[in-house]
Formats: structure tokens, sequence, C-alpha cells
């Protein structure tokens, strides 16, 4: 199975700072034969589901504000808030669909320093 | 609009069954392969397993941790997904949610609100 681990576990940053979180897979999720890498990341909110922000690494969903940028390839990958907002406190997981069993980080969350 | 509603959801005594239902609208259900995807409480996510389509067998796949207990179909005239989970635990109470796969293995682009399983005696 491909682990995914997250950093940090949580972060708290002022509002209209960055925030960065980190994502590591076990093995690479690039797929050599299309060069994408299958790694996800998602924003769940308190009684909420998760909600997709970014697939293929970098990819930002219809409808995510663009604060939210992805990055990284083959093990290594960063999800950034550019300038962090009120309503983006939240857990972020990142997501691995290059296999099964599909794999989640343990999270990470975000707080209003 | 793309809607997922799960159903089912309640309190069971270890050892017991439990069948969740997903009904889907405002999409071409047949095209996609579904997921279940599990969350115990204050934990993490958890993916249970997915059945690909008709194109591809319907085949399942599972998480280890409910392999042979768990098993996932679909009705693709009702647009419909489905959870039969046999022998539960209590480490198996958790909110179960359905999911979208966007492609054919592709990430998880819409989520039911999910419904809670709670395993007690």
């Amino acid at each position: 199975d491909i682990v995914m681990t997250q950093s940090p576990d949580s972060l708290a940053v002022s509002l209209g700072e960055r925030a960065t979180i980190n994502c590591k897979s076990s093995q690479s999720v690039l797929y050599s034969s299309n060069n994408k890498n299958y790694l996800a990341w998602y924003q769940q909110k308190p009684g909420q589901p998760p909600k997709l922000l970014t697939h293929w690494a970098s990819t930002r969903e219809s409808g995510v504000p663009d604060r939210f940028s992805g990055s990284g390839s083959g093990t290594d990958f960063t999800l950034t808030i550019s300038s962090l907002q009120a309503e983006d406190v939240a857990v972020y997981y990142c997501h691995q669909y290059y296999s099964t069993p599909r794999t989640f980080g343990q999270g990470t969350k975000v707080e209003i320093k | 609009e793309v809607q997922l509603v799960e159903s089912g959801g309640g309190l069971v005594q270890p050892g017991g069954s439990l069948r969740l239902s997903c009904a889907a609208s405002g999409f071409t259900f047949s095209d996609h392969y579904m997921d279940w995807v599990r969350q115990a409480p204050g934990k993490g996510l958890e993916w249970v397993g997915r059945i690909r389509d008709k194109a591809n067998s319907y085949i399942t796949e599972y998480a280890a941790s409910v392999k042979g207990r768990f098993s996932i179909s679909r009705d693709d005239l009702k647009k419909s997904l489905y959870l039969r989970m046999n022998s539960l635990r209590t480490e198996d109470t958790a909110v179960y949610y359905c999911a979208r796969d966007l492609g054919r293995g592709g990430s998880l682009d819409y989520w039911g609100q999910g419904t809670l399983v709670t395993v007690s005696s």
C-alpha cells in the first residue's frame, strides 16, 4: 500500500499570510505513460464531506479560489494557500489514486493565528 | 446538479449486518466508477472500496480491513450504489460517504453528506 504522510499535523497562520502543507508518498504516484501525478487535495470543514480542491497534483477544480495551488511530482507534493482567509479554516487531506487501495494522508488542520 | 444521497445508517450490534444505499442524480451514473469512503469519529478518511462501470465488468476492489465482510454493488437503472456490511465490528463505526470517481480511476470529485453507522452493544 502507498503510505501518504502529511506535514505538519496542524498549523496556525495569520489572516492574509501563506499556508503551506506538505505531502509525501511512500512510492511515486507519477504514471510514466501519461506523465500525470495521481494526487489530489481535499478540504474538509466540520460536519461537511470533503471537497475536491485539486487533482493531477496541480489542476484546480472549477470554482476553487486561485489562492489554492497544488504542486510537486513523484513523491513530494505541496498545497499552498497564498493568502489565508477565515473561510479556509479546515482540515486538508492529500489522496493518491495511483493504485488501490486508495490512501489518504492523516490530515492537516489549518487554523487562524 | 450532481447529487449523492446516502441512507441506511444506524445503530447495529457487533456481528450484525447493515446495507447502505447511495442515490445519485444529475449525471450519467452508469459512466462512472463509484467509491465508498469512511471516517471514524474525530479521525481521518479511509477508503473502503469501489465498483467499476459495466464496461469494466463491474469489478469491485476493497480495503484489506473490510475485504470478505463488505460488498459493493450498483444498479445503473436505479442510479444507486450499495454497501452491504456483514460481521460488523466496533471499529467499523464511522460516517460512510459515497463518492463519484471523476473518470475511470480518477480522483473523487463529488461526495454525499454521509450516513453514520454505529456498531455498539
